[in-house]
């Protein structure tokens, strides 16, 4: 099955302690990416990756670090997580040209206290 | 550049009845239009893609969505809510000639199916 695997799903943490999310797919997409969601912002896009070795900021990349080792594995890393990171983190891949659709996994909801 | 607005963050609906989901869109090229679907405690996915084709999209779950270029709009609707509709929808764009890192994504509307 097609699918892209994000965990943990819940995660409660407290300030500055190092943590990260893990992201897999499935699809051997070229495209991977982190997104944010705060009520009434949409979605934010943190981080993304056109391919191995290759990542690049989005839209609010401040407080994350990420890696693309492999090609099905896109980490999100808060080295130093901050209550105003909490939120919703969803990762998406998508295949390289074509109309570009994402596939998203089911979501890490992550609280910083 | 490019943008999304969704106007109405939420919007309820009785079962039955005519769902109509608003979305219009600012862009300097010709753009490709998406409406993706979250259901509660669910990541977000695609019911339906506008992608120069067809003016008139059909998507899953009996949606589908006009694309009017003189308005500007990519508009949502479904003859008739059931409750299973109920969920957070999204308008997005990207420009055609673009890839997936140029998707923007509007606010979101809630959708409520009353009873």
């Amino acid at each position: 099955e097609a699918q892209v695997t994000q965990n943990p799903r819940y995660l409660i943490t407290v300030t500055g302690k190092k943590l990260t999310v893990t992201c897999s797919q499935n699809m051997n997409h070229e495209y991977m990416s982190w997104y944010r969601q705060d009520p009434g912002l949409g979605l934010r896009q943190i981080y993304y990756s056109m391919n191995v070795e290759v990542t690049d900021k989005g839209d609010v990349p401040e407080g994350y670090k990420v890696s693309r080792k492999e090609k099905r594995n896109f980490p999100l890393i808060l080295e130093s997580p901050s209550p105003n990171q909490t939120s919703l983190y969803f990762c998406a891949s998508s295949r390289q040209g074509g109309t570009g659709e994402l596939f998203f996994g089911e979501g890490s909801r992550l609280t910083v206290l | 550049a490019q943008s999304v607005t969704q106007l109405g963050s939420h919007v309820s609906v009785s079962e039955g009845a005519l769902v109509l989901l608003r979305c219009n869109y600012s862009s300097s090229v010709p753009p490709y239009l998406f409406w993706y679907v979250q259901y509660p405690n669910q990541g977000l996915q695609l019911l339906l893609k506008y992608t120069s084709a067809a003016t008139l999209v059909k998507g899953i779950n009996g949606f589908e969505a006009e694309f009017k270029k003189s308005e500007t709009s990519f508009h949502l609707t479904k003859p008739s809510a059931h409750m299973s509709d109920a969920a957070e929808y999204f308008c997005a764009v990207r420009p055609s000639s673009g890839s997936a890192r140029q998707l923007t994504f509007g606010s979101g509307t809630q959708l409520t199916v009353l009873p």
